[in-house]
């Protein structure tokens, strides 16, 4: 399994550009989330997905969107980049957070670090 | 209160030494509790997950107090290669939802020197 992919690994744009970040996992997962990593603020949930066609806004949705068209797949859509948006985004996954089974561990991927001039 | 505090580090400590890594988390009704490693520029790894009684894996051996809201992680006979950030994680259930939130404190460095 090569667990969760993100691409690209390093990105610039300029304000006022839009991009994709890719997000895939071929662990099967139903929950799927990307955050964002800030010096001196840890880890931000951003959104988040319980499953195809389930998506659900977290902590610091503004300036960002997702869909969820199937299980593998989560890309994370910046509308307009702004100077606040430059972080490293990292995607996770995991089996499920429902109330089943809260205890499992959540896989990130290697991170996209962004630059927006 | 902040929903997850952590030291804030950083902690530098020789080759062999004891460590000691607190977190407090503010939502008594927080369900689960985990300890995350993250290397310089990578993603975060699952260390351990905290269990109620206090679990060990090695030279790790993760605690919990539902009473107090702390839970605490500590490194025996620590070795180069812990030199890391610890990320303190806690979930809890989601009001009138259907699912969990996982909330991450903001992380201790830890730098283990020869």
């Amino acid at each position: 399994n090569a667990g969760v992919t993100q691409t690209p690994k390093f990105q610039v744009l300029k304000t006022g550009q839009s991009m994709t970040l890719q997000c895939a996992q071929d662990m099967n997962h139903e929950y799927m989330s990307w955050y964002r990593q800030d010096p001196g603020m840890g880890l931000r949930l951003i959104h988040y997905s319980v499953g195809a066609g389930i998506t659900d806004q977290g902590e610091v949705p503004n300036g960002y969107n997702v869909s969820r068209s199937t299980t593998e797949d989560f890309p994370l859509r910046l509308l307009s980049a702004a100077p606040s948006q430059t972080s490293v985004y990292f995607c996770a996954s995991s089996y499920s957070l429902s109330g089943r089974k809260p205890y499992n561990e959540q896989f990130f991927g290697p991170g996209t670090r962004l630059t927006v001039l | 209160r902040k929903e997850v505090e952590q030291d804030p580090g950083p902690f530098n400590v020789p080759e062999g030494a004891t460590v000691a890594f607190n977190c407090t988390y503010s939502n008594s009704a927080s369900q689960s509790f985990f300890w995350y490693r993250q290397d310089c520029r990578k993603e975060p790894k699952l260390l351990m997950s905290v269990y109620s009684s206090g679990n060990e894996d090695g030279r790790f051996t993760a605690q919990l107090n539902r009473a107090s809201q702390y839970i605490s992680l500590l490194i025996r006979d620590s070795k180069l290669s812990d030199s890391a950030t610890y990320l303190c994680v806690v979930t809890t259930w989601v009001s009138g939802g259907s699912n969990y939130k996982l909330t991450f404190g903001k992380g201790t460095l830890l730098t283990v020197n020869p």
